[in-house]
């Protein structure tokens, strides 16, 4: 059963402190994914990382950073976390698209983080 | 990002009737379109998708259409039942890499029994 593993249900943390977030997925993907889902606004994409020490910004980066030191492993890192930055974070996995033919390249998603920033 | 609009976003059947959610998208590059569900406390998940070659595809009570030209692609849900009640999602794989998933801002679904 393909897994994508993230290290905490829930997080509460300060106002300015250092906050990481752990995804681990088992299934050999190329492609990791962190985001950001608050109501209304649906899913955004924080950072997109296409290979190991590989990454790309999404729709709204500000305040995050990411580090992808192995294929399995993808981190997002919060370094001076505010009180906006108080929602749930999903992380997820994909295989690389290898064209349009090519079967199971969906994104599976981690059972998310919820962070509150007090 | 790309843009994907979903509506509506919040619907109301009673058990039996059918549902159906629509998005539209603005990257005429996406060539696959996945739906996903996601229940309280969970994360989101797969329960169907099209790929651009194809214009319609059906699995049990669900089933999504595709028109690529109109940039349109909707969701039908047949004889809906109570655990169908939850927050479904579009998305559509495209960006600058042909490897971003960009997500609708969802539709809660209710069922009443």
């Amino acid at each position: 059963d393909v897994k994508v593993t993230q290290s905490s249900r829930y997080l509460v943390k300060r106002t300015g402190e250092k906050v990481f977030l752990e995804c681990v997925q088992d299934m050999d993907h190329e492609n990791m994914f962190w985001y950001r889902q608050d109501p209304g606004l649906g899913l955004r994409l924080i950072y997109f990382s296409y290979d190991v020490k590989m990454k790309e910004k999404g729709d709204i980066p500000e305040g995050y950073s990411v580090s992808r030191e192995k294929k399995e492993r993808f981190s997002l890192i919060l370094e001076s976390a505010s009180t906006n930055q108080t929602s749930m974070y999903l992380c997820a996995s994909s295989p690389r698209d290898r064209g349009p033919f090519r079967l199971n390249t969906e994104a599976f998603f981690g059972q998310g983080t919820r962070l509150t920033v007090v | 990002g790309e843009n994907v609009e979903q509506h509506p976003s919040t619907l109301s059947v009673q058990e039996g009737d059918s549902a159906v959610i629509k998005c539209t998208y603005s990257d005429s590059a996406s060539n696959y379109f996945p739906w996903y569900k996601q229940e309280l406390g969970k994360g989101p998940q797969l329960i169907i998708d099209i790929r651009s070659n194809v214009g319609e595809k059906k699995d049990q009570r669900i089933a999504v259409t595709l028109n690529k030209t109109a940039k349109h692609f909707s969701l039908h849900i047949t004889e809906t039942q109570p655990e169908d009640s939850a927050v479904y999602f579009c998305a559509i794989r495209g960006g600058n890499t042909g490897n971003q998933f960009y997500f609708g801002t969802g539709t809660s679904l209710t069922v009443i029994p």
